[in-house]
């Protein structure tokens, strides 16, 4: 099984509109953090926000938010507020920190590809 | 604050050639790693460090890959002799302890004709 799966190849949304970016992860471990990045087409590695498996509650970074559901192992990525410069890929990628025995690996999902129009 | 930093950007090289990609992490970051992006096969652990020591080197793909760290502000990622299959984005990205967040440097395009 996918450990990270992004279920949304390409997504539009309106300017000024929000828009929700799917993520599932599969682990048995605890232990995991969860991250979103985002990727211009420009190429950088830019981290958005970062949700660890014991927060109590939702990660929030300015427009971005995570929608963590623990018991359905989704962590999705909220975009406020549209704009033109949030066209880009979108990666999650999940840390498991204890079964994968070196705690610092993160997987990384397929992508989101989303588009911003007028 | 300087973020990681990558060279060459980009590389055309031949098949067979040397290639060195070289890194220097966010100062004061104890963790360094290598990952590749493709098409195919999306972005992966090549390999990481821990205070300049490999630790998990079960990603790089072959023995034609080698990775260093001499120091805490410097790695490099070499591949000997170099082919085409081996064309990707190299990523290397920095951390401040093993389960913080991962900071990416802008990454090398490699094009291996």
């Amino acid at each position: 099984a996918q450990k990270i799966t992004q279920t949304q190849p390409g997504m539009f949304v309106q300017e000024k509109e929000a828009v929700t970016l799917d993520c599932t992860y599969d682990t048995s471990d605890p232990s995991y953090g969860l991250f979103w990045y985002k990727q211009p087409s420009s190429g950088e590695m830019i981290f958005l926000i970062y949700q660890g498996s014991y927060d109590q509650q939702n990660a929030t970074e300015g427009r971005y938010s995570l929608n963590f559901q623990k018991a359905r192992k989704s962590a999705n990525l909220v975009i406020s507020a549209s704009q033109l410069g949030d066209s880009a890929m979108y990666f999650c990628a999940m840390r498991e920190d204890e079964y994968t025995g070196t705690a610092s690996k993160l997987t990384f999902g397929t992508g989101t590809r989303l588009q911003v129009t007028l | 604050d300087a973020g990681v930093i990558q060279s060459p950007r980009h590389e055309v090289t031949e098949m067979g050639q040397e290639v060195t990609l070289r890194c220097k992490p966010i100062s004061g970051h104890d963790y360094l790693f290598w990952y590749r992006q493709t098409m195919m096969r999306g972005l992966e652990l090549l390999i990481y460090f821990n205070n300049n020591v490999p630790i998990d080197d079960s990603g790089m793909p072959e023995d034609r890959f080698s990775a260093k760290m001499p120091n805490a502000s410097f790695s490099t990622l070499k591949i000997q002799p170099s082919e085409p299959r081996d064309s990707a984005v190299y990523f290397c990205a920095s951390s401040f302890g093993g389960e913080e967040t991962q900071y990416f440097g802008p990454g090398t395009r490699l094009l291996v004709l």
